[in-house]
């Protein structure tokens, strides 16, 4: 079975843009995490949804937002980027207790 | 809330030696513990996870890790390093609440494997 997948794989932004991120879980999960990696650091929890309903938020700022389709696939919205988004963000599906990571956005803000 | 608290942000050991991790969590309720490998520019892997059965845990690799609820451990072994062992490994925590299962991650070790 394909793992969780993530796109695009490498992206450089400029202060002030905006960026959509996507993911794709894996088949039969219906939940979908989100999570910000940088570097040097371990990954912070910023969205969970689970039937297209928001079950979780981190302590990100209202720029950062998502949703999820009715497929279970997602999109991590990022408005009015600042250098410090640059990181490794992180997809991660999960059907009970596990959660299984893509291989990440890596997002370089100029 | 939970946390995790990670020892050692940098583990050295000599190919073959014993590898030890060190893992600390705090929780209000029972915890659900894993431990997550990340190699350069690549997403985490789960190694293995404790959920409440069974308190040594064995997963991938030759690890494991056992849960130690009166010292509120869980540290990952592996008796004999390998060179493919280095990367970051992650401790992680999070609870049996389906439809809600945020982690809360450590700050990360990173292995260093000496030849």
């Amino acid at each position: 079975d394909a793992g969780v997948t993530q796109s695009p794989t490498h992206l450089i932004k400029t202060r002030g843009q905006h960026v959509t991120l996507r993911c794709s879980p894996i088949s039969g999960h219906k939940s979908v995490s989100w999570y910000q990696q940088v570097l040097g650091q371990g990954p912070q929890f910023i969205f969970q949804y689970y039937e297209k309903e928001e079950r979780g938020r981190g302590n990100f700022p209202d720029r950062f937002s998502a949703r999820q389709f009715p497929n279970y696939s997602s999109e991590l919205n990022v408005n009015a980027l600042l250098l410090g988004d640059s990181a490794l963000y992180l997809c991660a599906s999960s059907y009970g207790e596990t959660q299984y990571f893509g291989p990440g956005t890596r997002l370089l803000v100029l | 809330a939970q946390s995790v608290t990670q020892l050692g942000s940098h583990v050295s050991v000599s190919e073959g030696a014993l590898v030890l991790l060190r893992c600390n969590y705090s929780s209000s309720v029972p915890p659900y513990l894993f431990w997550y490998v990340q190699y350069p520019n690549q997403g985490l892997q789960l190694l293995l996870k404790y959920t409440s059965a069974a308190t040594l845990v064995k997963g991938i690799n030759g690890f494991e890790a056992e849960f130690k609820k009166s010292e509120t451990s869980f540290h990952l072994t592996k008796p004999s390093a390998h060179m493919s062992d280095a990367a970051e490994y992650f401790c992680a925590v999070g609870r049996s609440n389906f439809g809600n299962e945020k982690l809360t991650f450590g700050t990360g070790t990173r292995l260093t494997i000496i030849p």
